[in-house]
């Protein structure tokens, strides 16, 4: 069953505390995503990477890190630099074709919350 | 340059009539123009997509009309049913594939 993992689904967390949310695909994909998702805007690029060991900044890194030491793993940590954690967050992944577009495929989301 | 604004922000219809969303562009190299339906608390997911070579792509129910001079395309969802109550996100990229989504809109289809 092939697919991409996110974990945990929720995800609660003190303020000062870094977190990290798991995102983990069986597709064989070479480039992995991380996006926010805000009620009532599109979905914003934390972070991406287009092969292993190798990962490049998106539209609203700061407070935020990644790497990507296995193909099917790209971890996101949520750092207590980030001032407004509390949103849903997404990992997606696309096979990587230099110079081509596809489709992107998403994981279910975890949604995290600071108290 | 590099936004992509959707209207309408939330939509309501009613079972059986048409839902249309739109969606405009600036950046001329913008290649690969998907949809996207998202249910609460899920990932979204494909819904369709098309490229600028072509006017009108059509799947089932869905329909993206694209306009390259105008630099504008929209879904239309023909006969709309209450499971099609989601949010749609249009999306546009180019070369390597980074998406740059629109706002999203809520979409209420009413029995």
């Amino acid at each position: 069953d092939g697919g991409i993992t996110q974990s945990p689904k929720y995800l609660f967390r003190k303020e000062g505390q870094n977190v990290t949310l798991s995102c983990e695909q069986n597709l064989n994909h070479d480039a992995m995503y991380w996006y926010r998702q805000d009620p009532g805007q599109g979905l914003r690029l934390i972070y991406y990477s287009q092969i292993v060991n190798d990962f490049q900044k998106g539209d609203i890194a700061e407070g935020y890190s990644v790497s990507r030491e296995k193909k099917e793993s790209f971890p996101l940590t949520v750092t207590s630099a980030q001032k407004n954690p509390t949103a849903f967050y997404l990992c997606a992944s696309t096979p990587w074709l230099a110079g081509a577009t596809d489709t992107q495929y998403f994981g279910p989301g975890t949604r995290l919350t600071v108290l | 340059q590099q936004q992509v604004k959707q209207s309408p922000q939330s939509l309501i219809v009613q079972k059986g009539g048409i839902s249309i969303i739109n969606c405009a562009y600036e950046n001329t190299a913008f290649d690969y123009f998907p949809w996207y339906q998202q249910f609460p608390g899920k990932g979204p997911a494909l819904l369709i997509a098309i490229r600028p070579d072509v006017s009108e792509k059509k799947e089932g129910r869905f329909t993206i009309s694209f306009n390259k001079s105008a630099k504008q395309f929209s879904l239309h969802i023909m006969d709309s049913q209450p499971g099609d109550s989601a949010t749609y996100f249009c999306a546009a990229t180019y070369q390597g594939g980074k998406l740059i989504f629109g706002q999203g809109t809520e979409l209420s289809v009413k029995p």
